[in-house]
């Protein structure tokens, strides 16, 4: 079974610093099934990133993902004040078919 | 553009059953693969199962397996998932998304369902 690791649990950053969140997965995931997402409080998740490093229509070029085999990460370059938010990493696979990560919350510092 | 609106929130007794429904405008839910996910209060994202193109199938992750079913009615465009022998541990708010090449690209608004004595 694949279990998606992310770390840090929270990030306490500032406005217009950097973010780098990171997914761990525990057995090697196609990047073309990488995904990552971001909930603020009471709404739905939304996609920011595909196939580990490809944008969702409309995501600000500020996001970017990267990284391969097990080892993911989502760079935010320059924090925005609404983009401080839980971001979610997901894969899908063989089994279990999909699962998402823990979760990041970017919280200001 | 696909827009999922969700039936409204639940309150259920330990042990009943419960059924909730998604409807989609802007496409037909037969173009759709749809799946369902829920968050437990203030926790992360748990996938519960969806339609799955590659194996023509429905399939339900492991941990509700027997338990959840998951059914369309392409003639109203709307999807359905029912959960059934609630545990307080069920108490969570329920999504439906549409997925495309293995991503989430469009939820609905969330149904909270509550389990309580």
């Amino acid at each position: 079974e694949i279990v998606l690791t992310q770390s840090p649990g929270t990030l306490s950053l500032s406005p217009g610093e950097r973010a780098t969140l990171s997914c761990r997965a525990s057995q090697s995931v196609s990047s073309s099934y990488l995904a990552w997402y971001q909930q603020k409080p009471g709404q739905a998740p939304r996609l920011l990133i595909y196939g580990a490093s490809s944008r969702a229509t409309g995501i600000p070029d500020r996001f970017s993902g990267s990284g391969s085999g097990t080892d993911f990460t989502l760079t935010i370059s320059r924090l925005e004040p609404e983009d401080f938010a839980v971001y979610y990493c997901q894969q899908y696979g063989s089994s279990p078919r999909l699962t998402f990560g823990g979760g990041t919350k970017v919280e200001i510092k | 553009q696909v827009q999922l609106v969700q039936s409204g929130a639940e309150v259920k007794k330990p042990g009943a059953s419960v059924k909730v429904s998604c409807k989609v405008s802007g496409y037909t839910l037969t173009e759709l693969s749809m799946h369902w996910v829920r968050q437990a209060p203030g926790k992360g994202l748990e996938w519960m199962g969806g339609f799955d193109p590659e194996d023509g199938e429905t399939i339900y992750a492991q941990k509700f397996q027997g338990r959840v079913t998951m059914t369309e009615d392409t003639s109203t465009d709307t999807a359905y998932m029912e959960l059934s022998s609630l545990r307080s541990e069920d108490t969570a708010v329920y999504y439906c998304a549409t997925f495309q090449l293995a991503v989430a690209v469009s939820w609905g608004q969330g149904t909270l369902v509550t389990v309580s004595s």
